[in-house]
């Protein structure tokens, strides 16, 4: 059975750096693409980024200077960082296969 | 970056009614198509994947068409439970790209 769990703060402060950790099983990180994909409030889905299959990364192309992501297969886990965090980061973030496999979303604010 | 523009932003319709939500590409994405579905308070939901094909464990009144660049989700007859958000979604190259959404709601 595919699941996905997104898991981290709740609460970050502006300027400061996001760090989410998505934790699947039933699949294999080398054999799946893993996807971020927000949500503000009240708003549309945003694709984020993604982690291939073989490692490589891609990126949205408005936030690709402050995003960074990174898995450890080992651990069957793929990490999200944004830094210099502003209200507007303020989402919902889903980890993702794009396909039947979504985690339930973290909500993070962005307030001092 | 290719552009999804969907459309309309709002739909209301009523139980039984057939309504189609469209997105336009604004570049060649082949049939790199899928739809999704979101109720409140829930994660997305695949319904078309490859511009055409029904998901698994979608009921059969949905369906995917293309026709150039142009997307279409079509529901048949509309039922309650079929009140949701709506996204299309490119994954032809990257970045992936969503449209803004289609709310559809009852009249």
């Amino acid at each position: 059975q595919v699941q996905l769990k997104e898991s981290g703060p709740g609460l970050v402060q502006p300027s400061q750096t996001l760090s989410l950790t998505c934790t699947v099983s039933g699949f294999s990180l080398t054999s799946n693409s893993v996807h971020w994909v927000r949500q503000p409030p009240g708003k549309g889905l945003e694709w984020v980024g993604a982690i291939w299959s073989g490692g490589s990364t891609d990126y949205n192309s408005a936030l690709k200077s402050r995003l960074s992501i990174s898995r450890d297969t080992s651990k069957s886990q793929v990490f999200l960082k944004m830094n210099s965090l502003q209200t507007e980061d303020t989402a919902i973030y889903f980890c993702t296969r794009l396909v039947p496999g979504w985690g339930q979303g973290v909500m993070v604010t962005v307030s001092s | 970056d290719i552009q999804m523009t969907q459309a309309p932003s709002s739909l209301p319709a009523s139980l039984g009614d057939r309504v189609t939500i469209t997105c336009r590409a604004s570049q060649d994405i082949g049939n790199y198509l899928r739809w999704f579905q979101q109720k409140p308070g829930k994660s997305p939901r695949l319904m078309i994947y490859g511009a055409t094909n029904l998901a698994a464990g979608v009921p059969s009144r949905f369906s995917g068409s293309r026709s150039g660049s142009d997307y279409s989700l079509t529901i048949s007859s509309l039922e309650s439970e079929d009140m949701a958000d709506y996204y299309c979604l490119q994954s032809k190259e990257s970045p992936y790209t969503f449209g803004a959404g289609t709310k559809l709601e009852l009249k």
